[in-house]
């Protein structure tokens, strides 16, 4: 199993572009995760779909931040319009199961955002 | 809503000695699960307790959750370079609440 896979690994952007992460869940898990993690605020979940469903988007910091899961293999976090302040490491988490059902969370590798 | 607290925040042993983190929650939870993030790596899952009570062991790791379920604790024992890292605690009521974490260093 490749694990879950995130894309990009870097992302370099100027402030007011719009960006786009990617993520691939564990073939099987039914549960996606996005966290983002700052010295700051540490590991934050922004939102969490299960069976491609939003079930808990109370982390999502404001309107410029939105999570969508079209199928079970795919889910993007699309932040528009960027700011300097949402620089950070944005991890994806799958697992199976409901978030509450205590399963274990595979997370990806991250994707480390720079706004400028 | 939950919060879950972490000490120490930092935490800098010499190798060959033990050390301890706690995480504490404002609520009752489900289900405690614990993590650990490589410098520069993703957290990656350790454990998880569910009893009131219960306590697990991973070679030199003992993990421990308390009886009114509010409360975990990680100690490690003769610490080794391998076990730098970041550690976290992530509790559960309805949804996983992730502590800020124990960032260990350790000295040769």
């Amino acid at each position: 199993d490749a694990g879950v896979i995130q894309s990009p690994r870097h992302e370099v952007t100027e402030m007011g572009q719009e960006v786009t992460l990617r993520c691939k869940p564990i073939s099987g898990h039914n549960s996606l995760f996005w966290y983002r993690q700052t010295m700051m605020r540490g590991l934050e979940l922004l939102i969490y779909f299960n069976n491609n469903v939003p079930i808990d988007d109370s982390g999502m910091p404001e309107d410029r931040f939105s999570a969508k899961m079209p199928n079970a293999s795919f889910s993007t976090l699309k932040i528009q319009p960027s700011e300097p302040r949402d620089s950070a490491v944005y991890f994806c988490a799958s697992s199976f199961g409901l978030a509450g059902a205590g399963n274990e969370q595979f997370f990806g590798p991250g994707t480390r955002l720079t706004v400028l | 809503g939950q919060q879950v607290m972490q000490i120490p925040q930092y935490q800098h042993v010499q190798e060959g000695e033990d050390f301890t983190t706690y995480c504490n929650s404002s609520t009752t939870l489900s289900n405690i699960q614990w993590y650990k993030q490589r410098p520069g790596g993703h957290p990656v899952f350790l454990i998880q307790l569910v009893k009131s009570g219960e306590v697990k062991k991973q070679k030199r790791l003992t993990f421990q959750f308390g009886e009114a379920k509010k409360n975990s604790s990680l100690h490690i024992t003769a610490t080794q370079t391998t076990d730098v890292g970041t550690y976290f605690c992530a509790g559960h009521d309805y949804k996983l609440s992730f502590g800020a974490g124990t960032t260990v260093t350790v000295r040769a």
